[in-house]
Protein backbone atom coordinates (compact mmCIF):
# COMPACT_ATOMS: atom_id res chain seq x y z
CA UNK A 1 0.00 0.00 0.00
CA UNK A 2 1.31 3.43 -1.11
CA UNK A 3 2.48 5.62 2.37
CA UNK A 4 3.60 9.22 2.20
CA UNK A 5 5.00 10.93 5.05
CA UNK A 6 6.29 14.15 5.27
CA UNK A 7 8.32 15.93 8.26
CA UNK A 8 7.59 18.25 9.61
CA UNK A 9 4.43 18.59 10.49
CA UNK A 10 4.87 21.88 12.41
CA UNK A 11 7.37 24.55 10.30
CA UNK A 12 8.05 28.03 12.56
CA UNK A 13 10.77 30.23 10.77
CA UNK A 14 12.27 33.39 10.92
CA UNK A 15 11.94 35.49 7.60
CA UNK A 16 15.32 35.28 5.34
CA UNK A 17 15.80 31.64 7.11
CA UNK A 18 16.60 27.90 4.79
CA UNK A 19 14.84 25.42 5.63
CA UNK A 20 13.62 21.72 3.83
CA UNK A 21 10.71 19.60 3.70
CA UNK A 22 11.05 16.05 3.14
CA UNK A 23 8.58 13.68 1.66
CA UNK A 24 8.98 10.02 1.63
CA UNK A 25 6.82 7.36 -0.23
CA UNK A 26 6.96 3.89 0.48
CA UNK A 27 6.67 2.26 -3.45
CA UNK A 28 7.21 2.93 -6.64
CA UNK A 29 5.71 5.63 -8.34
CA UNK A 30 5.28 7.70 -11.82
CA UNK A 31 4.96 11.07 -10.44
CA UNK A 32 5.53 13.08 -7.42
CA UNK A 33 3.79 16.99 -6.95
CA UNK A 34 4.37 19.63 -4.52
CA UNK A 35 0.82 21.69 -3.31
CA UNK A 36 0.95 24.65 -1.39
CA UNK A 37 -3.21 25.03 0.77
CA UNK A 38 -4.15 28.40 2.16
CA UNK A 39 -6.33 28.45 5.28
CA UNK A 40 -10.26 27.43 3.81
CA UNK A 41 -9.26 27.43 -0.09
CA UNK A 42 -8.27 24.87 -2.38
CA UNK A 43 -4.79 22.95 -3.76
CA UNK A 44 -2.32 25.11 -5.48
CA UNK A 45 0.03 23.39 -7.95
CA UNK A 46 3.78 24.17 -7.45
CA UNK A 47 5.75 21.45 -8.86
CA UNK A 48 5.57 18.18 -10.54
CA UNK A 49 8.41 15.78 -10.80
CA UNK A 50 8.30 12.74 -12.94
CA UNK A 51 11.55 11.28 -13.37
CA UNK A 52 15.42 10.55 -10.79
CA UNK A 53 17.07 13.26 -10.33
CA UNK A 54 14.51 16.23 -11.20
CA UNK A 55 14.83 19.29 -9.82
CA UNK A 56 12.70 22.66 -10.19
CA UNK A 57 12.27 25.60 -8.95
CA UNK A 58 10.19 28.84 -8.33
CA UNK A 59 11.02 31.42 -6.66
CA UNK A 60 11.99 30.73 -3.33
CA UNK A 61 11.06 27.25 -3.45
CA UNK A 62 13.11 24.37 -4.99
CA UNK A 63 11.82 20.80 -5.29
CA UNK A 64 13.73 17.60 -5.87
CA UNK A 65 13.09 13.99 -6.40
CA UNK A 66 15.18 10.94 -5.56
CA UNK A 67 13.21 7.76 -6.83
CA UNK A 68 15.89 5.62 -5.47
CA UNK A 69 15.27 6.47 -2.33
CA UNK A 70 11.50 7.23 -2.53
CA UNK A 71 12.85 11.21 -1.72
CA UNK A 72 11.80 14.00 -2.30
CA UNK A 73 12.27 17.53 -0.61
CA UNK A 74 11.14 21.13 -0.95
CA UNK A 75 13.70 23.80 -0.24
CA UNK A 76 13.23 27.23 1.00
CA UNK A 77 15.11 29.79 0.42
CA UNK A 78 15.52 32.95 2.44
CA UNK A 79 11.79 32.69 3.89
CA UNK A 80 9.16 35.60 3.39
CA UNK A 81 6.30 35.89 5.35
CA UNK A 82 3.88 35.21 2.13
CA UNK A 83 5.07 32.00 2.22
CA UNK A 84 3.25 31.13 5.27
CA UNK A 85 1.00 27.84 4.11
CA UNK A 86 0.62 24.41 4.25
CA UNK A 87 2.38 22.23 2.15
CA UNK A 88 1.67 18.80 0.79
CA UNK A 89 3.54 16.19 -0.88
CA UNK A 90 1.67 13.73 -2.75
CA UNK A 91 2.25 10.59 -4.83
CA UNK A 92 0.72 8.84 -7.56
CA UNK A 93 0.17 5.43 -8.14
CA UNK A 94 0.41 3.00 -10.92
CA UNK A 95 -0.81 4.46 -14.22
CA UNK A 96 -1.16 7.33 -12.31
CA UNK A 97 -4.78 6.42 -10.44
CA UNK A 98 -5.25 7.26 -6.86
CA UNK A 99 -3.27 10.14 -5.54
CA UNK A 100 -2.32 9.42 -2.29
CA UNK A 101 -1.55 12.97 0.24
CA UNK A 102 1.12 12.99 3.00
CA UNK A 103 -0.51 15.20 6.26
CA UNK A 104 0.83 18.22 5.05
CA UNK A 105 3.66 20.82 6.47
CA UNK A 106 2.36 24.03 8.40
CA UNK A 107 4.51 26.54 7.81
CA UNK A 108 4.79 29.67 9.51
CA UNK A 109 6.94 32.58 8.86
CA UNK A 110 7.29 35.30 11.60
CA UNK A 111 8.31 38.44 10.28
CA UNK B 1 -9.77 27.35 -20.70
CA UNK B 2 -12.53 26.75 -18.26
CA UNK B 3 -10.97 25.39 -15.09
CA UNK B 4 -12.59 22.96 -12.86
CA UNK B 5 -15.88 24.27 -11.00
CA UNK B 6 -17.58 22.77 -8.23
CA UNK B 7 -21.23 23.51 -6.15
CA UNK B 8 -22.05 24.46 -3.78
CA UNK B 9 -19.61 26.53 -2.58
CA UNK B 10 -20.51 25.65 1.30
CA UNK B 11 -23.29 23.01 2.36
CA UNK B 12 -24.51 22.44 6.21
CA UNK B 13 -26.46 19.47 6.11
CA UNK B 14 -28.01 17.13 9.34
CA UNK B 15 -26.98 13.75 10.78
CA UNK B 16 -28.93 11.45 8.41
CA UNK B 17 -29.30 13.39 5.07
CA UNK B 18 -28.40 12.79 1.84
CA UNK B 19 -25.71 15.76 -0.26
CA UNK B 20 -25.48 15.72 -3.74
CA UNK B 21 -22.23 17.53 -4.42
CA UNK B 22 -21.59 18.68 -8.36
CA UNK B 23 -17.91 18.91 -10.24
CA UNK B 24 -17.80 20.15 -13.59
CA UNK B 25 -14.13 19.25 -15.28
CA UNK B 26 -11.92 21.52 -17.07
CA UNK B 27 -12.51 21.45 -20.79
CA UNK B 28 -10.71 18.46 -22.34
CA UNK B 29 -10.79 16.53 -19.47
CA UNK B 30 -12.21 13.12 -19.57
CA UNK B 31 -11.09 11.77 -15.74
CA UNK B 32 -12.70 12.82 -12.51
CA UNK B 33 -11.28 12.45 -8.60
CA UNK B 34 -12.58 12.65 -5.36
CA UNK B 35 -11.37 13.55 -2.27
CA UNK B 36 -12.21 14.43 1.27
CA UNK B 37 -9.94 16.81 3.59
CA UNK B 38 -10.69 16.86 7.31
CA UNK B 39 -9.69 20.05 9.35
CA UNK B 40 -6.09 19.74 9.80
CA UNK B 41 -5.56 16.82 7.36
CA UNK B 42 -4.26 15.65 3.69
CA UNK B 43 -7.29 14.83 1.67
CA UNK B 44 -7.83 11.39 1.42
CA UNK B 45 -8.91 9.93 -1.81
CA UNK B 46 -12.63 8.70 -2.76
CA UNK B 47 -12.67 7.66 -5.91
CA UNK B 48 -11.83 8.21 -9.62
CA UNK B 49 -14.70 8.38 -12.61
CA UNK B 50 -13.33 7.61 -15.91
CA UNK B 51 -15.90 7.07 -18.80
CA UNK B 52 -18.60 7.16 -16.18
CA UNK B 53 -17.35 4.31 -14.53
CA UNK B 54 -15.66 3.68 -11.03
CA UNK B 55 -12.00 3.32 -11.62
CA UNK B 56 -10.22 3.29 -8.31
CA UNK B 57 -11.83 3.53 -4.63
CA UNK B 58 -10.09 4.88 -1.62
CA UNK B 59 -11.15 3.47 2.23
CA UNK B 60 -14.40 4.63 1.96
CA UNK B 61 -17.97 3.18 2.92
CA UNK B 62 -20.54 2.20 0.28
CA UNK B 63 -22.84 5.15 1.45
CA UNK B 64 -20.05 7.17 -1.00
CA UNK B 65 -20.78 7.21 -4.40
CA UNK B 66 -20.36 8.93 -7.63
CA UNK B 67 -21.78 9.31 -10.92
CA UNK B 68 -20.05 11.04 -14.22
CA UNK B 69 -21.96 12.04 -17.11
CA UNK B 70 -21.17 12.09 -20.78
CA UNK B 71 -19.95 15.20 -20.63
CA UNK B 72 -17.46 14.25 -17.66
CA UNK B 73 -18.80 15.97 -15.03
CA UNK B 74 -19.81 14.32 -11.87
CA UNK B 75 -21.65 14.19 -8.74
CA UNK B 76 -20.57 12.62 -5.09
CA UNK B 77 -23.28 11.50 -3.23
CA UNK B 78 -23.23 10.92 0.51
CA UNK B 79 -26.10 8.71 2.27
CA UNK B 80 -26.99 8.79 5.89
CA UNK B 81 -24.52 11.72 6.89
CA UNK B 82 -22.37 11.19 9.90
CA UNK B 83 -20.72 13.92 12.00
CA UNK B 84 -17.12 13.02 10.76
CA UNK B 85 -18.35 13.26 7.07
CA UNK B 86 -17.62 17.33 7.61
CA UNK B 87 -15.03 18.23 5.60
CA UNK B 88 -13.76 20.15 2.50
CA UNK B 89 -14.31 18.25 -0.43
CA UNK B 90 -12.46 18.47 -3.71
CA UNK B 91 -12.57 17.45 -7.24
CA UNK B 92 -9.88 17.27 -9.40
CA UNK B 93 -9.90 16.38 -13.32
CA UNK B 94 -7.31 14.99 -15.99
CA UNK B 95 -6.92 13.49 -19.74
CA UNK B 96 -6.36 9.64 -19.44
CA UNK B 97 -5.36 8.67 -22.76
CA UNK B 98 -6.35 5.26 -24.41
CA UNK B 99 -2.66 4.59 -23.40
CA UNK B 100 -0.11 5.49 -21.30
CA UNK B 101 -0.73 7.02 -17.84
CA UNK B 102 -3.58 9.85 -16.75
CA UNK B 103 -2.16 13.28 -16.55
CA UNK B 104 -1.70 16.18 -13.99
CA UNK B 105 -5.01 16.45 -12.35
CA UNK B 106 -5.94 20.39 -11.26
CA UNK B 107 -8.15 21.12 -8.61
CA UNK B 108 -11.33 22.39 -7.89
CA UNK B 109 -12.11 24.97 -5.46
CA UNK B 110 -14.05 22.46 -3.36
CA UNK B 111 -16.85 22.51 -1.51
CA UNK B 112 -17.40 22.96 2.32
CA UNK B 113 -19.81 20.44 3.97
CA UNK B 114 -20.49 20.73 7.78
CA UNK B 115 -22.97 18.05 9.62
CA UNK B 116 -24.50 18.90 12.26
Amino acid sequence: ELKVEQNPLFLSMQEGKNYTIYCNYSTTSDRLYWYRQDPGKSLESLFVLLSNGAVKQEGRLMASLDTKARLSTLHITAAVHDLSATYFCAVDGTGGFKTIFGAGTRLFVKA
Amino acid sequence: ETGVTQSPTHLIKTRGQQVTLRCSSQSGHNTVSWYQQALGQGPQFIFQYYREEENGRGNFPPRFSGLQFPNYSSELNVNALELDDSALYLCASSFFPETGVIDEQYFGPGTRLTVT
